[in-house]
């Protein structure tokens, strides 16, 4: 079975500074990574998606996520976060073959920019 | 107007009572579910649908039943609430190629007490 985990319930971080989430994965064969976020009193928003190719991936908003196939991880990056960066980011994962299109999600991480 | 719409947007019902959460999609999509969120547990599959004909249990369906009347609109019940049931709910529609995942309607935040 196919499961991520998100290993910190918060971040905290100055505006500006750069910002990290953290993300792993299982899953078997190769993996499918999305990240979403989601805002206040808001459904999911999609930011970007690993399939394959290069191992950096560009998203919205200025985000980016590596993937590190030894390490099964997929961290979520932005060089210089923003306030409005503030919100709950979820990673998630399904096997890149497989019968249809199930995402298992991690628990989530809230993110927190201070000015 | 959203792609994909829930409603209510809110409720709060009381224990053994019947409520049926809607949702609805204008992105012609075939493939829709039900997921709810609780905190720390991310998002858990209640149920899911590939087609109006094809429905299947996600990992925590007990408690819960679906109905998918038309592509555009799937439906989720709870038969008789209970406070555990207490929970942010989302309906999501996705297509079977390599796209963005998921589209997400804005949830129902529903309450048993």
């Amino acid at each position: 079975a196919q499961s991520v985990a998100q290993p910190e319930d918060q971040v905290n971080v100055a505006e500006g500074n750069p910002l990290t989430v953290k993300c792993t994965y299982s899953v078997s064969g190769n993996p499918y990574l999305f990240w979403y976020v989601q805002y206040p009193n808001r459904g999911l928003q999609f930011l970007l998606k690993y399939i394959t190719g290069d191992n950096l991936v560009k998203g919205s908003y200025g985000f980016e996520a590596e993937f590190n196939k030894s390490q099964t991880s997929f961290h979520l990056k932005k060089p210089s976060a923003l306030v409005s960066d503030s919100a709950l980011y979820f990673c998630a994962v399904r096997p890149l073959k497989a019968a249809g299109n199930k995402l298992t999600f991690g628990g989530g991480t809230r993110v927190l920019v201070k000015p | 107007d959203a792609d994909v719409t829930q409603t209510p947007r809110n409720r709060i019902t009381k224990t053994g009572k019947r409520i049926m959460l809607e949702c609805s999609q204008t992105k012609g999509h075939d493939r829709m579910y039900w997921y709810r969120q609780d905190p720390g547990l991310g998002l858990r599959l209640i149920y899911y649908s590939f087609d109006v004909k094809d429905i299947n249990k996600g990992e925590i369906s007990d408690g819960y039943s679906v109905s998918r009347q038309a592509q555009a609109k799937f439906s989720l019940s709870l038969e008789s609430a209970i406070p555990n049931q207490t929970a942010l709910y989302f309906c999501a529609t996705s297509d079977p190629g390599q796209g963005r995942g998921y589209t997400f309607g804005s949830g129902t935040r529903l309450t048993v007490v």
